[in-house]
């Protein structure tokens, strides 16, 4: 497999912009996760995906934020009018999701944002 | 609600030495456990997995767990750390309906020569 890729790697941003996140899953993978994570932490969920249903989000998770995953295959987190506070790594992740491969998940290298 | 709790922020042992991180969960049910590794610049890998039968586990990299339900644990060992273990591991447990996995907070370890 060519493993989940995140892209941008990196994004800058002013207070009270819109940014936009994509993330490919390894293909043949029906689940698809968000997670975010700041200096320090474990991971937190945001939300995921089985194929392009939306199945759980985070009651932590702002309206500001939506992830969408239109056709099964790759997915976009997107964060209205940027706050400082949501600086942070967003991490994508993908798995099969059942059976032996249950919690197996794969995750790419992240989208670093930095909201000034 | 699920939560995992890793007590020790950092470690630090000495190449050659033995190892165990603790992680304490806390779910009603019987709980999928996992422990994750964070290598400096690359995503999170997966180490080793608890679903049920032995409740020792063996994982890549050497790295073993011992899946205790009277104490609500599940900690990571290793018998003999090397320089390339040092990381951030997370343990992470998710419910037996599936969906997400809920993790701990990490422990950074340190690796001297």
């Amino acid at each position: 497999d060519t493993g989940v890729s995140q892209d941008p790697r990196h994004k800058i941003t002013k207070r009270g912009q819109n940014v936009t996140f994509r993330c490919d899953p390894i293909s043949e993978h029906n689940r698809l996760y968000w997670y975010r994570q700041t200096l320090g932490q474990g991971p937190e969920f945001l939300t995921y995906f089985q194929n392009e249903a939306q199945l759980e989000k985070s009651r932590l998770l702002s309206d500001r934020f939506s992830a969408e995953r239109p056709k099964g295959s790759f997915s976009t987190l997107e964060i209205q009018r940027t706050e400082q506070g949501d600086s942070a790594m967003y991490l994508c992740a993908s798995s099969l999701g059942q059976g032996a491969s249950r919690g197996k998940l794969f995750f790419g290298s992240g989208t670093q944002l930095s909201v000034l | 609600a699920q939560s995992v709790t890793q007590p020790d922020i950092h470690i630090t042992v000495s190449e050659g030495a033995s190892l165990e991180l603790r992680c304490n969960y806390s779910y009603g049910a019987t709980p999928y456990l996992f422990w994750y590794v964070q290598s400096p610049g690359q995503g999170l890998q997966l180490l080793l997995k608890y679903f049920s039968g032995d409740t020792l586990v063996q994982g890549i990299k050497g790295f073993e767990a011992e899946f205790k339900r009277s104490q609500s644990s599940f900690n990571l060992r290793k018998p003999s750390v090397h320089w390339s273990d040092a990381a951030e591991y997370f343990c992470a447990v998710e419910n037996n309906q599936g969906g997400k996995l809920i993790f701990g907070q990490g422990t950074e370890l340190s690796v001297k020569p």
